[in-house]
């Protein structure tokens, strides 16, 4: 069964630096999406992602955050100048398109633990 | 923006047992409602979802219900079984976005 996979598993970098965390989405699924979880708190929307432009996103991904696909199969999340708050695990996840009704099911990577130092 | 409430926070109960997780939503436009269950350090993995023009879903021992005048929705695991502690979190699905509930505990005693 395909799945979502996510590099690294786990990224240490000090505060100030730029980290780039990497996703594969399953690979006929056309939408994609960032989430975060601070450790023992609940997932939270970052960005969801649709035919190369932002859908929606949500107050936390500001301008220090980007995301880009720069291939057929990769979609990253840029996060410019870490701060200690953003230490958390990020989750990827795809779906086929919110569009259709039968179709709303994400499907998650296993997460890159980001400890900003 | 959709906000989701999730009750109670943890949750005990013996094997055998049943237990209950219930959400609210606020957005009556919400048409999309999955659980997940996450063990520690995992991925959240979806174990039921529900559309908004059904009422009732069930698989197995799972089952979810969706009050959508009340804009409610619970969670039931019967035959409750070690194997289901982990935390559960609830969703509700708007605009190519989940917002996700505050989680549940639930921890299965022997």
């Amino acid at each position: 069964e395909p799945e979502v996979t996510q590099t690294p598993s786990h990224q240490v970098t000090q505060m100030g630096q730029e980290v780039i965390l990497r996703c594969v989405p399953i690979s006929n699924h056309l939408y994609f999406y960032w989430y975060r979880q601070i450790l023992g708190q609940k997932v939270e929307f970052l960005v969801s992602f649709y035919n190369n432009e932002i859908s929606e996103k949500s107050e936390i991904f500001d301008d220090q955050f980007s995301v880009e696909r720069p291939d057929g199969s990769n979609f990253t999340l840029k996060i410019r100048s870490t701060k200690l708050e953003d230490s958390a695990m990020y989750f990827c996840a795809s779906n086929f398109g919110a569009g259709r009704f039968d179709t709303y099911e994400q499907y998650f990577g296993p997460g890159t633990r980001l400890t900003v130092t | 923006g959709e906000n989701v409430e999730q009750h109670p926070s943890t949750l005990s109960v013996q094997e055998g047992d049943s237990a209950v997780i219930k959400c609210t939503y606020s957005d009556s436009a919400s048409n999309y409602f999955p659980w997940y269950k996450q063990e520690l350090g995992k991925r959240p993995q979806l174990i039921i979802d529900i559309r908004s023009n059904v009422g009732e879903k069930k698989d197995q021992r799972i089952a979810v219900t969706l009050n959508k005048t009340a804009k409610h929705f619970s969670l039931h695991i019967t035959e409750t079984q070690p194997e289901d502690s982990a935390v559960y979190f609830c969703a509700a699905y708007l605009s190519w976005k989940l917002t996700f509930g505050t989680g549940t505990r639930l921890q299965v005693t022997l």
